[in-house]
């Protein structure tokens, strides 16, 4: 099975714009987590969406915000960039409670 | 409130010891544990787990040990190999919303294994 993709890889992004990223599970997957990963900071989660609706969602301002599509792909939406939001996104698939599998993240950059 | 706590942010080994990695918790209701692996610029990949009506699991090289009164859990590495120089992450689940579980992940431990 192909593993969970993201795209793109790397953004550069202007305080202020906002920006969209994208995330397609493992076939068959049905939920689909969000972290952030920053410098000394580990992952933090973002929110979970299971068949198209948000069933968890972490401690972050309403400027994240995510859906996710009828075939599991999900995106995520940062509003009014700030300079804090440089980070590694993560983007995880799982099918039951015991693993979830992740992809290889965006590298967003915030100038 | 740091749920899920490695307070190691690094550590050294040589190669052919054992690596020890230590994790803490708090909150009673994880009743599964996970350990990743991370490389720069990759997303983390699994590990080994553990149930919370298990003590001990192990895989190859890999062993996790609970011990819930201490609400603490290690990762055993042995023999260490270079290729194991990593980000460690260990992830707790536990119930989030609508009826699902979520996991919740430590900062982080690098591991260096010294050829």
């Amino acid at each position: 099975k192909a593993g969970v993709t993201q795209t793109p890889r790397y953004l550069i992004k202007t305080r202020g714009q906002q920006v969209t990223l994208s995330c397609s599970p493992i076939s068959g997957h049905r939920s689909v987590s969000w972290y952030q990963q920053t410098p000394g900071q580990g992952l933090q989660f973002l929110f979970e969406y299971f068949s198209e609706t948000q069933r968890n969602k972490g401690n972050f301002p309403g400027r994240f915000s995510g859906r996710q599509f009828s075939n599991s792909r999900s995106e995520m939406n940062v509003s009014t960039l700030e300079l804090g939001d440089s980070a590694l996104y993560l983007c995880a698939s799982s099918s039951d409670r015991t693993k979830q599998y992740f992809g290889p993240g965006t590298r967003l950059t915030v100038t | 409130d740091q749920q899920v706590k490695q307070n190691s942010p690094s550590l050294s080994v040589q190669e052919g010891r054992i690596s020890i990695l230590n994790c803490d918790y708090t909150n009673s209701m994880f009743d599964y544990f996970l350990w990743y692996k991370k490389y720069p610029a990759e997303g983390p990949t699994f590990l080994i787990s553990i149930s919370s009506i298990k003590d001990k699991n192990e895989d190859g090289r890999f062993t996790v040990f609970l011990n819930k009164s201490a609400k603490h859990l290690s990762l055993h590495i042995v023999p260490s190999q270079p290729g194991d120089s990593a980000v460690y992450f260990c992830a707790a689940s536990g119930p989030g919303g609508a009826g699902s579980y979520q996991l919740t992940f430590g900062k982080g431990t690098k591991l260096s294994v010294i050829p």
